[in-house]
């Protein structure tokens, strides 16, 4: 089964500092992976996809994800975290025909 | 982009009662929808695959005769909570694929939610 693990439930980090949230995928071929960003009680914003090519993807709001093969990880990070930045970020892989996503991360950035 | 639209966005009903959501592909055909629930703190759990003109498949656990859904046209489905009791109590999120898309893409779009209240 395709599923996807994000090791942490909370992500702490103080505005203007880099930001990163985990995730590690269990695929049988290729990974199809993605981060969607939530605000409460909102629906998922799109932030960026892995399908094929450059291991490291650029998403919106200045986010970007690095596919890494190795350590089966495609983790959500961002050089300069800004308070807004605070939400609920899944990440998901393609199953063959939805999206199967991880429990979520909190990240909260403070002043 | 490619907009998708729920509503209501909030209903409150009594148990006992069914409740219809809506979800709408504003700018572009799905031919298929997909059905999410969401509990608080917690992930998105796929209930049903919704194809145009078709029966929707539904997850492993998920009661079919609950959880009535409608994909009636290329922009509409609809999802019916039937007969319904506090533990449905959720928010229930709507997505779409355009047909369009690139197999490859795989991306589907999200609707903003509708939080159900069974009291």
């Amino acid at each position: 089964a395709q599923s996807v693990a994000q090791p942490e439930d909370q992500v702490n980090v103080a505005e203007g500092n880099p930001l990163t949230v985990k995730c590690t995928y269990s695929v049988s071929g290729n990974p199809y992976l993605f981060w969607y960003v939530q605000y409460p009680n909102r629906g998922l914003q799109f932030l960026l996809k892995y399908i094929t090519g450059d291991n490291l993807v650029k998403g919106s709001y200045g986010f970007e994800a690095e596919f890494n093969k190795s350590q089966t990880s495609f983790h959500l990070k961002k050089p300069s975290a800004l308070v807004s930045d605070s939400a609920l970020y899944f990440c998901a892989v393609h199953s063959g025909y939805a999206l199967n996503f991880g429990k979520g991360t909190s990240l909260l950035v403070t002043p | 982009g490619a907009v998708v639209s729920q509503h209501p966005s909030r209903v409150i009903c009594k148990s006992g009662t069914s409740v219809k959501i809506e979800c709408r592909s504003l700018d572009f055909q799905a031919t298929t929808m997909f059905w999410y629930r969401q509990f608080p703190k917690q992930s998105l759990m796929l209930m049903a695959t919704s194809n145009e003109g078709s029966k929707a498949t539904y997850e492993q656990g998920v009661e079919k005769d609950k959880f009535l859904i409608n994909h009636a046209s290329l922009t509409l489905s609809t999802l019916t909570v039937t007969s319904a009791h506090p533990e449905d109590s959720s928010f229930y999120i709507c997505s779409a694929r355009d047909y369009r898309d690139w197999v490859g893409a795989y991306e589907q779009y999200f609707g903003p939610g509708t939080r159900l209240t069974v009291t």
